[in-house]
């Protein structure tokens, strides 16, 4: 299987900063995949990003496939914001997705 | 759109005993995954289905078997259940495997005693 690791594992910041989050994968991959779980345990899809950019508000996200990682940008961070980041990478011909472990965000007011 | 469904919600279980998860869409989606979340980790694939009537295995499949005999639900089943499988379920589905994201259920919260 691919091994996705993400980056940082944990990231507090203060309400109206900007933070990147990172997710390295280990072979070419066909789908990418960014979700936010909230506090309730709920996943959000963020992103459908497989490469390129793409922007939806405060959040941007960006993957460069031929050196196997993926970027997400928040700006002006909200308390809203909290949660687990997931990045989520499919792998080619087998249907079959893997997840990182996640970055654990907490925005403080 | 009820989007993805789960039912139930919490379950607990005594070892040994059998339960069956089911996952409903809405959105005429073709896949269907089954994933289990544990404290700390991200989620990992059990089974998936590409279509009504097929199913296969995932990263983890052990203990656990799937149906898809409709193509707007997908069954997971625990036969015999062990304190190993005390965990969150997600189900989540999508129209394609490579152009498409995966929308997901709100979880199921099983302990298995």
């Amino acid at each position: 299987g691919i091994q996705v690791e993400q980056s940082p594992p944990d990231l507090i910041l203060q309400e109206g900063a900007n933070s990147t989050l990172r997710c390295n994968f280990s072979d070419s991959v066909n789908n990418l995949q960014w979700f936010h779980q909230n506090p309730w345990g709920q996943l959000i899809n963020l992103f459908y990003i497989p490469s390129g950019t793409k922007q939806n508000g405060r959040l941007s996200a960006t993957t460069v496939a031929t050196e196997r990682y993926s970027l997400l940008y928040i700006s002006s961070s909200q308390t809203t914001d909290s949660g687990v980041y997931f990045c989520a990478v499919g792998e080619y011909n087998f249907n079959k997705f893997y997840f990182g472990s996640g970055t654990k965000l907490n925005v403080k007011p | 759109n009820a989007g993805v469904t789960q039912t139930p919600k919490f379950r607990v279980l005594k070892t040994g005993q059998s339960m069956t998860l089911l996952c409903a869409q809405d959105m005429n989606h073709e896949y269907m995954y089954w994933y289990r979340q544990d404290p700390g980790m991200g989620l990992r694939l059990i089974h998936y289905s590409v279509g009504e009537g097929t199913t296969a295995k995932g990263e983890v499949p052990d203990g656990y078997n799937v149906s898809r005999l409709k193509k707007q639900n997908f069954l997971l089943g625990l036969e015999s259940a062990a304190p190993s499988q005390t965990s969150v379920y997600f189900c989540a589905s999508s129209y394609s495997y490579t152009a498409d994201t995966q929308y997901f259920g709100p979880g199921t919260r099983l302990t298995v005693l």
